[in-house]
């Protein structure tokens, strides 16, 4: 089956502008998860939708927000681009779960969207 | 929210089995232990996942002691397309539910030498 897509690879943005990066789930899964790629810091979690809420979110400014659609597809939008929002973002998908006890859920990773903000 | 450590970095060569060692004191009662590896430019990849004694499949083991402080991933039979990030990680896994709180520590780097 199609893994976890996500779009553009690349983008090239000038600061202050916005930006919005699609992923696109592996089909059934309707958890997506976004996280923030840099050398420095290491992959770090920006938040969590599943089922068109979002259901977590990590310790990022405001600036960051997304979404997700019927389809289970999310999308990240970032106002006010700084150089430093320049890095990897990736998503995940997974079945998503649920319930009480210990469960394990293995999630996907896409390619990732490189943003490069000048 | 467990917090894990790491070796930085590990090297060894082909052919050789490798074990990287993750300490997670903090392990509550409903978290797994997930692997992931992750080469350049590209998405981390799960590799195995656990909760305790022993897990395999086809790419590595899984070890986990009773206490479950820690765990050991066992790459047996190492080549030089190994060579990439690890990540152990401890707790609900991500996407699973709202108590998911997805933290990624700083991942072991394994080199591989012919």
């Amino acid at each position: 089956k199609a893994g976890v897509t996500q779009t553009p690879r690349y983008l090239i943005k000038t600061r202050g502008q916005q930006v919005t990066l699609s992923c696109s789930p592996i089909s059934g899964h309707r958890s997506v998860s976004w996280y923030q790629q840099t050398p420095g810091q290491g992959l770090q979690f920006l938040f969590e939708y599943f089922s068109e809420t979002q259901r977590n979110k990590g310790n990022f400014p405001g600036r960051f927000s997304g979404r997700q659609f019927s389809n289970s597809r999310s999308e990240m939008n970032v106002s006010t681009l700084e150089l430093g929002d320049s890095t990897l973002y990736l998503c995940a998908s997974s079945q998503g779960g649920g319930g009480t006890g210990p469960y394990k859920a293995e999630a996907f990773f896409g390619q990732g969207t490189r943003l490069t903000v000048v | 929210l467990a917090k894990t450590t790491q070796p930085i970095s590990m090297d060894s060569y082909e052919g050789q089995e490798v074990n990287i060692t993750c300490s997670h004191n903090n392990i509550a009662t409903n978290d797994y232990i997930t692997w992931y590896q992750q080469f350049p430019s590209q998405g981390p990849r799960f590799i195995i996942q656990g909760y305790k004694t022993k897990v395999t499949n086809e790419v590595a083991s899984l070890f986990i002691p009773a206490d479950r402080k820690s765990s050991t991933l066992s790459l047996p039979r190492v080549s030089l397309s190994d060579t990439a990030v690890y990540y152990c990680l401890v707790g609900q896994p991500p996407g699973y539910s709202s108590a998911s709180k997805i933290i990624f520590g700083s991942g072991t780097r394994l080199s591989i030498r012919p």
